[in-house]
């Protein structure tokens, strides 16, 4: 993988559902992963920056995983709520290279 | 006050025009970062600085200058704009690049017409 994936690109889902999804990093070179919360009409708010293989991370009803060997992290919402609607973004850093990349997003949409 | 500020909000203007997006910040971080976002892709770099001297092209610089002028201002300018650069432009800010988060601002709509 040469670049930030991300899937799926959107996702509609009922309150109370619980959620997940994926993004797919280079893991050569692995430095950080970060994920994001954008709500519409706002800035992109940061959730985590994940470092070490197998770390997990959590903040409320959101948590995340890392896999660096394989080069992906998931981000689960439980119990998902309206206010949880926003594009979820992550962003790869690596040690060849002073930027982040980011990938398009998962756009989230919690109906009531 | 929000502690990434960037200006204008909005702004239409026409082709060929020269813009300046501004930026300011009272973090006190020295990395500041421009981006613009289009829709269906990701946020991509345009240019970044890591402190007052430093300035470095991103993925996608052509057609745009910077300016830091102080570690807390970092300014983004458009010589001659074009239609193609309608795009949402943010500014961001981190203590580092890498394992810090990017503390982002709320965003320029630009719109050329």
């Amino acid at each position: 993988i040469l670049n930030v994936e991300q899937s799926p690109q959107s996702l509609h889902v009922q309150e109370g559902d619980s959620t997940n999804f994926t993004c797919s990093f280079p893991s050569s070179n692995f430095y950080a992963l970060h994920w994001y919360r954008w709500e519409t009409a706002k800035s992109p708010e940061a959730l985590f920056v994940m470092t070490l293989n197998g770390d997990e991370k959590k903040k409320g009803r959101i948590s995340a995983t890392l896999n660096t060997k394989e080069g992906y992290s998931y981000l689960y919402i439980k119990g998902s709520q309206p206010e949880d609607s926003a594009t979820y973004l992550c962003a790869s850093a690596s040690y060849n290279t002073d930027k982040l990349i980011f990938g398009t997003g998962t756009r989230l949409q919690v109906f009531p | 006050d929000a502690d990434v500020t960037q200006t204008p909000r909005n702004r239409i203007t026409k082709t060929g025009k020269r813009i300046m997006l501004e930026c300011s910040q009272t973090k006190g971080h020295d990395r500041m970062y421009w981006y613009r976002q289009d829709p269906g892709l990701g946020l991509q770099l345009i240019y970044y600085s890591f402190d007052v001297k430093d300035i470095n092209k991103g993925e996608i610089s052509d057609g745009y200058s910077v300016s830091r002028q102080a570690q807390a201002k970092f300014s983004l300018s458009l010589e001659s704009a074009i239609p193609n650069q309608t795009a949402l432009y943010f500014c961001a800010t981190s203590d580092s690049n890498r394992d810090q988060p990017q503390h982002f601002g709320d965003g320029t709509r630009l719109s050329i017409l």
